[in-house]
């Protein structure tokens, strides 16, 4: 089946400390991947994605993600985070089914970041 | 560039009854996307759109749940009869093409 795994359902870092959230895939094809961050009483907001060519790619607010073909990875990073990054973080990917028809977009469970002072 | 718009906020009704939700996407986003969101887990897709067509509404509870996309713009969720089960943050995103969906702030639906 395809999914989208996200192995840690809380990541804790202090602030300044470099952060990394885990995500990685099982689908068909070459999917499209993304990280969206999603605050309280908020909807997702888009991060980053990567389609195609470096496999390091930067987003907002100083993510960065890097995606691994072998090991059907996309693992969100950030250099030095800050309290402010205390947020909920998922990935999503989207992708051609096998069975054919519409391209789809989905989730992981999400990770909760807790970046302490 | 206007995001995409939802409303209500908020809606808290009792169960058995009906409740419907508007969204209206970005500007020019062929594709529409009704998410639901249950507390602690991600958005699952109920339904998808191009233009005024559906794409993909194989988790939609269809016995109870409904949707349309008039004109191929703005869009109406609907739950009739609503259970306790259905109380969840309700996602509208839209796209263009294959790139990054734009998410509205949700609907947050209370069954009891």
């Amino acid at each position: 089946a395809q999914s989208v795994a996200q192995p840690e359902d809380q990541v804790n870092v202090a602030e300044g400390n470099p952060l990394t959230v885990k995500c990685t895939y099982s689908v068909s094809g070459n999917p499209y991947l993304f990280w969206y961050v999603q605050y309280p009483n908020r909807g997702l907001q888009f991060l980053l994605k990567y389609i195609t060519g470096d496999n390091l790619v930067k987003g907002s607010y100083g993510f960065e993600a890097e995606f691994n073909k072998s090991q059907t990875s996309f693992h969100l990073k950030k250099p030095s985070a800050l309290v402010s990054d205390s947020a909920l973080y998922f990935c999503a990917v989207r992708f051609l089914p096998k069975t054919g028809g519409y391209n789809k977009l989905i989730f992981g469970a999400g990770t909760r970041l807790a970046v302490h002072p | 560039e206007a995001g995409v718009a939802q409303s209500p906020r908020y809606k808290i009704i009792e169960k058995r009854q009906s409740v419907a939700f508007w969204c209206n996407p970005i500007s020019g986003h062929a594709t529409l996307y009704w998410y639901q969101q249950i507390l602690g887990q991600g958005p699952k897709l109920l339904i998808q759109f191009q233009n005024n067509g559906v794409v993909d509404d194989s988790q939609l509870p269809k016995d109870r749940f409904s949707a349309e996309r008039l004109k191929g713009v703005d869009s109406t969720l609907k739950i009739q009869p609503a259970k306790l089960e259905d109380s969840a943050v309700y996602l509208c995103a839209s796209s263009l093409g294959r790139r990054e969906a734009f998410f509205g702030q949700g609907t947050r639906l209370t069954v009891v």
